[in-house]
């Protein structure tokens, strides 16, 4: 079945690096994303990675995936504070339309 | 330019009322859907569409019905059966695997 799991709160220092982790439980995962949502707004898709990939990069985004262990990762580089917002992982298999959405994980960016 | 659009932005019930929401896009896809947003809960799925006139229920159907007439449109009512409808609506569309889903920026909706 589909389960995404994320830790819920995270508050980092403007300039510094920000790490989102997620894991899911359907190893037959296609398709994997990351969202983003900032207050009382709708959600952003900030990237995506193929379930046959180890690491997708993206500017100051860098997405590590760990099939074995079934992890992902959001790296977010210098981050600033129009960087704090909640952020979804979500998985998708192939021939299936529907995403299982992680919680979300709230990112704080300090000044 | 493309994209899908949520009405209205808030929007105020009186308990026992029927409300809808309204999603519209014009991005051409296919399959659309409807999450509701609890704080602390993520999202949760309500319905779903992948072709017109046809739909399926989500994990909290329950006191919602939608309707797919149009491959634009996929409106959801918030019936007087929903017991505790306040939240905030989230409707997304998506073309197929590999594009993710396309998100309206949200209804906020408010029993009084």
């Amino acid at each position: 079945g589909e389960d995404v799991e994320q830790s819920l709160f995270l508050s980092v220092r403007e300039g510094d690096s920000s790490v989102i982790n997620c894991t899911y439980t359907d190893s037959s995962s296609t398709y994997l994303y990351w969202y983003k949502q900032e207050p009382g707004a709708g959600l952003q898709l900030l990237t995506y990675i193929f379930s046959n990939m180890d690491m997708k990069q993206d500017q100051r985004l860098t997405v590590l995936l760990n099939k074995k262990d079934k992890h992902l990762s959001l790296r977010i580089a210098d981050t600033q504070t129009g960087d704090s917002a909640i952020y979804f992982c979500a998985e998708g298999r192939e021939g299936n339309n529907r995403l299982a959405f992680g919680k979300g994980n709230q990112v704080v960016v300090i000044p | 330019d493309g994209g899908i659009t949520q009405s209205p932005k808030y929007l105020f019930r009186k308990e026992g009322q029927n409300v809808t929401l309204s999603c519209e896009q014009n991005l051409n896809h296919d399959a659309m859907y409807w999450y509701r947003q609890d704080p602390g809960q993520g999202l949760r799925l309500i319905y779903y569409s992948q072709i017109v006139n046809d739909f399926q229920k989500g994990d909290i159907a329950e006191g919602y019905s939608v309707s797919r007439e149009k491959k634009e449109s996929f409106p959801l009512t918030v019936t007087s059966a929903q017991k505790n409808p306040t939240a905030f609506y989230l409707c997304a569309s998506s073309l197929e695997r590999g594009d993710g889903y396309t998100f309206g920026s949200g209804t906020r909706l408010t029993v009084v």
